[in-house]
């Protein structure tokens, strides 16, 4: 079954450090990919996305990502982490070939920012 | 051009009764897809609506839910009967018409609590 993992459910970390947060997907073509996150009783917001091309793919806020085939990752990161961004963070996968319906999401990351 | 529009963004439901939840597609966008998203889980894609037509409902419960989006006015997500496993918060999102690169953008949710 196609399938999104994230495997971090929480993640603490310092303010002015860095982050990455984990993605991985199951599928054998290259899906697209997507990034969201979402404030405490907010909508998602979308941070970045992946189709094609150079795979590495800068966001909004600071954030990149990097796709990689040969892992099935789409790994979140941002080198030096505000107060703000504390959050829950979901990866999303397109399977539906490009469509762009169907999204599959992940469980979500929570991410806490100490000061 | 205002974003996705949901409401009531908070709803309470004694079990057995109705819950509508309305959605206002960003203006020029004519694809709805409606999510739930359970406690502690990632969103689960629901439904895939165009005007006055459902695409996709193979993420919908069959039965107690339906969904539609008229020709004028939002999308309708209907629950008849509630019950308590339909506790969750069900997001909204809209893309215009196009394919391969748009995006959904997402609403800020309806959080639906059954007594």
């Amino acid at each position: 079954a196609q399938s999104v993992t994230q495997p971090d459910i929480h993640i603490t970390v310092s303010e002015g450090a860095s982050l990455e947060l984990r993605c991985n997907y199951s599928y054998g073509a290259t899906p697209y990919l997507f990034w969201y996150v979402q404030s405490p009783g907010q909508g998602l917001q979308l941070l970045l996305k992946y189709f094609s091309g150079d795979t590495l793919v800068q966001g909004i806020k600071g954030f990149e990502a990097e796709f990689k085939r040969s892992q099935s990752s789409f790994n979140l990161r941002k080198p030096s982490v505000h107060w703000s961004d504390a959050a829950e963070y979901f990866c999303a996968v397109d399977y539906s070939g490009g469509s762009n319906y169907k999204l599959t999401f992940g469980k979500g990351t929570l991410l806490t920012v100490n000061p | 051009n205002a974003g996705v529009m949901q409401n009531p963004r908070h709803l309470v439901r004694r079990r057995g009764q109705e819950a509508r939840l309305r959605c206002s597609p960003m203006k020029g966008h004519s694809h709805v897809y409606w999510y739930r998203q359970l406690p502690e889980e990632g969103l689960k894609f629901m439904v895939y609506l165009q005007k006055e037509n459902i695409i996709d409902e193979s993420g919908m419960p069959k039965e107690r839910f339906s969904a539609e989006f008229p020709k004028e006015g939002p999308s309708i997500l209907r629950i008849q009967q509630v019950v308590r496993g339909d506790s969750a918060a069900y997001f909204c999102a809209s893309s215009p018409p196009g394919q391969l690169s748009e995006t959904q953008y997402f609403g800020p949710g309806t959080r639906l609590l059954v007594l």
